[in-house]
């Protein structure tokens, strides 16, 4: 499995945009990029997922390098309830039901 | 609030006991999962079921064993731990096998005594 590499820690203000780096320089084709989250004492939660081109939802965005060996994931007004462990996960489109958690980026807001 | 519950919130057994995991999913997925997230460590495949039938066990001591009764319904039975088992067992549902998308329980945080 391809694997990922993050900044252990990043801090931002609240209400401030944050750019979240990943790293997957051994990135295969059928790749898919996701980002997962966990905010303290809860399970992961789904964020965003892409292939090739940048994605949009209500929770974020996730911009993807024209070579696909790194994506952000871009918050665009951080509040205090997304302070959280952000993972970035390759997931294989044909034939692979796992995620690989990796140790993930932990976002710290400042009020 | 995902749709995927787990019961107890919380754990503490002695390594002689035996005590079960429970999670119950109300999204009407077909796959589910068991992950352990020890401290500082990142989270760990254990077992997962597509439409009851158990389709990996990632290497795991037989101390733990799953139970998939139904689509909605997964249990982990514990027997003989160790204090190293001490961690948060997270359970997961998605719709198929290979669906984008998993939706976590809140975990359970066991202790072993």
């Amino acid at each position: 499995d391809a694997k990922t590499t993050q900044p252990n820690s990043m801090e931002s203000n609240e209400e401030e945009p944050v750019h979240l780096p990943c790293n997957h320089s051994t990135i295969s084709g059928t790749d898919y990029i996701h980002w997962y989250r966990q905010l303290p004492s809860q399970g992961p939660e789904y964020v965003i997922h892409g292939l090739t081109s940048n994605v949009n939802n209500r929770m974020a965005s996730l911009a993807i390098a024209e070579d696909r060996k790194s994506s952000t994931l871009i918050l665009h007004r951080a509040t205090l309830r997304d302070a959280a462990v952000y993972y970035c996960i390759l997931r294989g489109m044909d034939s692979s039901y796992k995620l690989i958690f990796g140790s993930g980026t932990r976002l710290l807001v400042r009020p | 609030e995902t749709g995927v519950t787990q019961t107890p919130r919380h754990l503490v057994m002695g390594m002689t006991n035996k005590k079960s995991l429970k999670c119950e999913q109300h999204l009407g997925h077909n796959a589910m999962y068991w992950y352990k997230q020890s401290a500082k460590k990142p989270l760990e495949l254990m077992f997962v079921y597509s439409l009851e039938e158990r389709v990996e066990n990632n290497s795991v001591p037989s101390r733990f064993s799953p139970e998939c009764p139904n689509s909605s319904h997964l249990f982990l039975h514990l027997h003989t731990l160790q204090p190293e088992d001490s961690a948060l067992y997270l359970c997961a549902s998605s719709q198929a096998l290979f669906t984008d998308t998993q939706y976590f329980g809140p975990g359970t945080r066991l202790t072993v005594l």
